[in-house]
């Protein structure tokens, strides 16, 4: 089983759809939580970050950590063509960059 | 600019070549990182630095090395010991180790036929 599991899609919406993007993960020691966003061919750009559980909203987008299920979720508002992009969740649990382990991402089109 | 810059972006090498792939930051970061992203995996560290004359095994570091001469560069040599070395590479620097905060390059592909 791999350590941070997410369903690589990929996923079509409309523009102005709300898109939710989820990982799950087996090491209950992970604190630290993260979400990427990489356009193709591009090195990834970091989107949210989260400490333990709850909500962290930014703009269009929202991270939920659920430590209690070992799950997390992304969710974009009146998503536009420009989200198109892979998504990456990322979680570590000392906070160091050296220990953050990746889910493999999810291929997401907004279609106009 | 501020930024990562990685060259070559595009690579192709024969089988049983070493090659290196250039990583130079001008955002004083003291931290610097090598990824390789494989479709269906997610990122794996191949190699970590966060000082200068200092580096660390990430967790794929058979048949890579790197060195940190400057702090503004973090080569890292693909050498043909690597089995699978045809893969996507991702070099990333942040100010510190800790916090997440993480930067990344454009990234080098790296065909061997």
């Amino acid at each position: 089983q791999k350590e941070v599991e997410q369903d690589p899609g990929p996923l079509s919406v409309p523009e102005g759809a709300i898109v939710s993007l989820n990982c799950t993960y087996s090491n209950s020691a992970f604190q630290y939580f993260m979400w990427y966003r990489q356009y193709s061919r591009k090195g990834p750009e970091l989107l949210m970050y989260t400490y333990s559980s709850g909500n962290k909203e930014d703009g269009r987008f929202t991270a939920q950590v659920d430590k209690s299920s070992k799950y997390i979720s992304l969710f974009i508002r009146d998503s536009q063509p420009s989200d198109s992009a892979t998504y990456l969740c990322a979680m570590s649990e000392r906070g160091n960059n050296n220990d953050m382990r990746f889910g493999a991402g999810t291929r997401l089109t907004v279609k106009p | 600019d501020g930024g990562i810059t990685q060259s070559p972006k595009y690579l192709f090498r024969k089988e049983g070549q070493n090659v290196t792939l250039s990583c130079e930051q001008n955002l004083n970061h003291d931290a610097m990182y090598w990824y390789r992203q494989d479709p269906g995996q997610g990122l794996r560290l191949i190699y970590y630095s966060q000082i200068v004359n200092d580096f660390q095994k990430g967790d794929i570091a058979e048949g890579y090395s790197v060195s940190r001469e400057k702090k503004e560069s973090f080569p890292l040599t693909v050498t043909s010991a690597q089995k699978n070395p045809t893969a996507f590479y991702l070099c990333a620097s942040s100010p510190g180790d800790s916090g997440n905060t993480i930067y990344f390059g454009e990234g080098s592909w790296l065909t061997v036929v």
